[in-house]
């Protein structure tokens, strides 16, 4: 199964600024995907990070509040802008590796809004 | 579109004894099926997967599930819990052709007692 690390693994931020994560994996996959984790809750998928190409968001969810950027095979990026606090959350990076089935995660980026 | 219930928010048991983990799934297409666990302040980590073949699936840590294709039902089960398996766990599912979109359950916080 692939590693992945995803940074800062924790942050507190004021309200109307802007938090990149990121989201490094030790070998090449196939798929990345984004998921947000709101406290006590499951997981809502974002969207799919495409390599080359623009993101493919899910319904609720849009390019100018969560642009994303995969740059290539191993690396991903989401920013979440004009936070407020209803976007505490913890983040999640998540991979599909070959031809598994299954989904790996990160460790998680845990986003305190103030 | 497929969807997941997992039938109880909180499981609180004592050491030792047996527990299951419900959950159920509605899907109009064949399905995999997934259990995840995410212990506090981590990532999630899969513990069994059924793709196909035999229904009843083992995992790591002593977990293994049934599918039930006949009650959409994939319990997961485990004879004889330990302190640390306290963590909450998560049933998912994805169709098993066309994309890799995974639908997650509520979750289902698992309380080991001593």
């Amino acid at each position: 199964s692939a590693v992945i690390s995803q940074k800062p693994s924790r942050d507190i931020c004021q309200r109307g600024t802007s938090l990149t994560i990121q989201c490094q994996v030790d070998s090449q996959v196939t798929m990345m995907f984004w998921y947000r984790q709101q406290p006590g809750q499951s997981l809502t998928l974002i969207a799919t990070a495409n390599q080359g190409s623009e993101a493919t968001y899910e319904s609720g969810f849009v390019i100018d509040k969560f642009p994303i950027s995969r740059p290539n095979l191993t690396f991903s990026t989401l920013t979440v802008s004009n936070m407020s606090p209803e976007d505490s959350s913890i983040y999640l990076c998540s991979v599909v590796s070959g031809g598994a089935v299954e989904q790996y995660f990160g460790p998680g980026t845990r986003l305190t809004v103030t | 579109a497929q969807s997941v219930t997992q039938l109880d928010s909180q499981v609180p048991v004592f050491e030792e004894a047996p527990v299951e983990l419900r959950c159920n799934y509605s899907s109009s297409v064949s399905v995999y099926l997934f259990w995840y666990v995410q212990y506090p302040n981590q990532g999630l980590q899969l513990l069994l997967k059924y793709l196909s073949g035999s229904t009843l699936v083992k995992g790591i840590n002593g977990f293994e599930a049934e599918f039930n294709k006949s009650q959409t039902s994939f319990h997961l089960r485990k004879p004889s819990v330990h302190i640390s398996d306290t963590a909450e766990y998560f049933c998912a599912v994805r169709r098993n052709t066309g994309g890799f979109k995974t639908i997650f359950g509520a979750g289902t916080r698992l309380f080991v007692k001593a």
